[in-house]
This record gives C-alpha cells, structure tokens and sequence, in this order.
C-alpha cells in the first residue's frame, strides 16, 4: 500500500517568513495529494490539493508543488502569521480506484511573533 | 448547512467493553469513512461505507465493525476494548471523488 513520509516534524518560523514541509510518497500511481491542517483540539481541514496532472497550485499564501518523478509534493506557506500555527499533514491516494487517504505523520508548525 | 457531526465528544471505555460512535455526514454528502488518530500522529484509515456496504478496508482487526445507514449516517463498533485503542477517532464525508469533510472527532480513552 501507499507510504507517505512526512519533513520535518516540527517547524518553527519567524512571523512573516516562510514555511516549507515535504512529503515523499512510495506509489507512482498516487495521483491525488490533499494537505490538512489541524489546530489544537480541532478536526483536520482541507486547506489545499493538487492532482498529479499539475504541478503547483496556488491559494493565497499557501502553494503547493508536486515533482511526479521524484515521488514528492510540498507546502509552502508564504508571510506566515501567527494563526498558521498548527499540526500540517499531507496525505496521497489513488482516485478514483482507492478511497482511502494515506497520511503523513504530520509537521507542528509554530510561527513566533 | 451542518457539517459532519459526531457523537459523543469524549468517552472512557474499561478494557474489554464495545463502544460505538456515531457520524452524520455533510448535508448531499453519500460516503463516509473511519480514521483512527492516535496522539502526534496523522489519521489511519479504518474503514469506507457507500451505499450501505463496507466498501474499502483498512489494516484493523475485526473487532473494528461498522455501520452504514439510509440516511448516510455511520456508526463505528469497537469490541474487547485495548488500552492501544485509545484514539481519536474521526469521521470524514465526501461526494463521490470529491475532498473529504472531517468531523471533530470522538475521543476514546481506555482504562
């Protein structure tokens, strides 16, 4: 089944800078990658996706950037603020053919003010 | 509109009790699936319910049942409760191939 390796575990940044996490996936077939974040008690929420027919997609601050032959996609959050603080996941699967998602074990990002 | 909706919040188990948990999907949402999520880290599917039937199944053991209803909703069966099935425990609803809604979550303690 899918592997999803998620760097680094944890992430602190300066207000204003940027945040970069990765994730590598194990099946070349994988072709839909969501990323959730999660604050402090809360449920996961779909904040960006991208499917394997593109290779970066932007919302905002938020981009994130697939490399099909490496296996590997990544976040990017731009001017963080201190309300991106939370636990990021990636997560991989293969649609339409697999429903499950398979996550990564998750970034705690903390921006400092 | 409601979002996905779970119940309880927060329940303690004695080892070897069952326990189940209750989800109500998105409003149009058809399709539900169980995530166990033990503390730091990321959720582990369990299971997928559509149309009534388990469609699509994770690596738990059979102690791990569940539900589907007419109206969408789900319920998760845990029997012969382990301290190890301490979790969070989260539902998620979707359309068809569309992204997942999750729920808040149940969170299971067992003593």
């Amino acid at each position: 089944g899918e592997n999803v390796e998620q760097h680094p575990s944890t992430l602190s940044v300066q207000e204003g800078d940027s945040a970069v996490i990765k994730c590598t996936y194990s099946d070349s077939a994988s072709n839909y990658f969501p990323w959730y974040k999660q604050e402090l008690g809360k449920r996961p929420q779909l904040i960006i996706d991208i499917r394997s027919n593109v290779g970066e997609k932007k919302d905002q601050r938020i981009a994130v950037t697939l490399n099909k032959t490496a296996k590997h996609f990544s976040l990017h959050i731009t001017e963080t603020q201190p309300e991106d603080s939370a636990v990021y996941f990636c997560a991989a699967t293969l649609r339409p053919n697999d429903y499950k998602l398979s996550f990564g074990a998750g970034t705690t990002v903390t921006v400092r003010a | 509109d409601a979002g996905v909706t779970q119940s309880p919040t927060h329940l303690i188990k004695t080892r070897g009790q069952q326990v189940t948990l209750r989800c109500s999907p998105k409003s149009g949402h058809d399709t539900v699936s169980w995530y166990q999520q033990a503390l730091g880290q990321g959720p582990q599917f369990i299971f997928q319910y559509y149309e009534e039937e388990e469609r699509q199944r994770g690596n738990f053991p059979d102690r791990f049942s569940g539900h589907q209803f007419p109206n969408y909703s789900s319920e998760l069966n845990v029997n012969a409760l382990l301290l190890g099935d301490s979790a969070l425990y989260l539902c998620a609803s979707s359309l068809g191939s569309d992204g997942y809604t999750f729920g808040s979550g149940t969170r299971l303690t067992v003593v």
